[in-house]
């Protein structure tokens, strides 16, 4: 079963804009990962952000986790087109590092 | 570093030809691999975890015997497609994480370009 759903589920925005995803999740988490998938391709890991963070940076990306809300947003600033792609968030409850993947956004970022 | 190679990116067959997907870690050792099956814009379901020299744990409701993993090093998994029916054709990405023992936590997932099978 889907542990993540992300909000929304499609995003189109102009190039300089934010884009801003949201994941919510059911379950306790030892941390929260997100991925970005071009079209057709395997994932790629953008960042992780543990239980006991509450915010986490790198370069143009900005996550937040809430565990009261089970809730986490990634955050893309001063986007490109080359950011058009699937964001997935995905959760790492323990139990043999499994990772359960939400629904994902599809974003496009248009010139 | 930590580059997973998976081989091959697309396979075209016909319904009843079993299919072997290759899951490489190319520059660390994986005892754990991750296997998953992507419907079109839809997310990762997990398949099934590889572990090196052992059975490999499969989620609810996927057929062990359908699909055939082997995880026989610590740098190659591998996933069979047995008999497979066009209901089979999906996108099947594999990951392994880097890290041992009690590394593991904590870690992120490092994916495969993903199979696109397509079964006629």
């Amino acid at each position: 079963s889907q542990q993540g759903e992300e909000d929304p589920q499609a995003l189109s925005i102009q190039e300089g804009e934010n884009a801003t995803m949201n994941c919510s999740y059911k379950t306790s988490i030892n941390n929260l990962q997100w991925y970005r998938q071009n079209s057709g391709r395997g994932l790629v890991h953008l960042i992780l952000i543990r239980s006991n963070e509450r915010e986490k940076h790198s370069g143009r990306l900005r996550v937040t986790l809430d565990t009261s809300k089970k809730s986490s947003s990634l955050l893309i600033t001063a986007s490109r087109a080359a950011d058009t792609a699937s964001y997935f968030c995905a959760t790492d409850s323990g139990g043999g590092n499994k990772l359960t993947f939400g629904t994902g956004t599809q974003l496009k970022v248009e010139l | 570093g930590a580059v997973v190679s998976q081989h091959p990116s697309r396979v075209i067959c016909k319904s009843g030809t079993s299919v072997k997907i290759e899951c490489r870690s190319l520059d660390f050792q994986a005892t754990t691999m991750f296997w998953y099956r992507q419907f079109p814009k839809k997310s990762l379901m997990l398949m099934a975890t590889s572990n090196e020299g052992s059975k490999a744990t499969y989620e609810q409701g996927v057929e062990k015997d359908k699909f055939l993993i082997n995880h026989a090093s610590l740098t190659l998994s591998t996933l069979t497609v047995t008999s497979a029916h066009p209901e089979d054709s999906s996108f099947y990405i594999c990951s392994a994480r880097s890290g041992t023992g009690g590394g593991y936590s904590n870690q992120p997932q490092h994916f495969g370009d993903g199979t696109r099978l397509s079964i006629l």
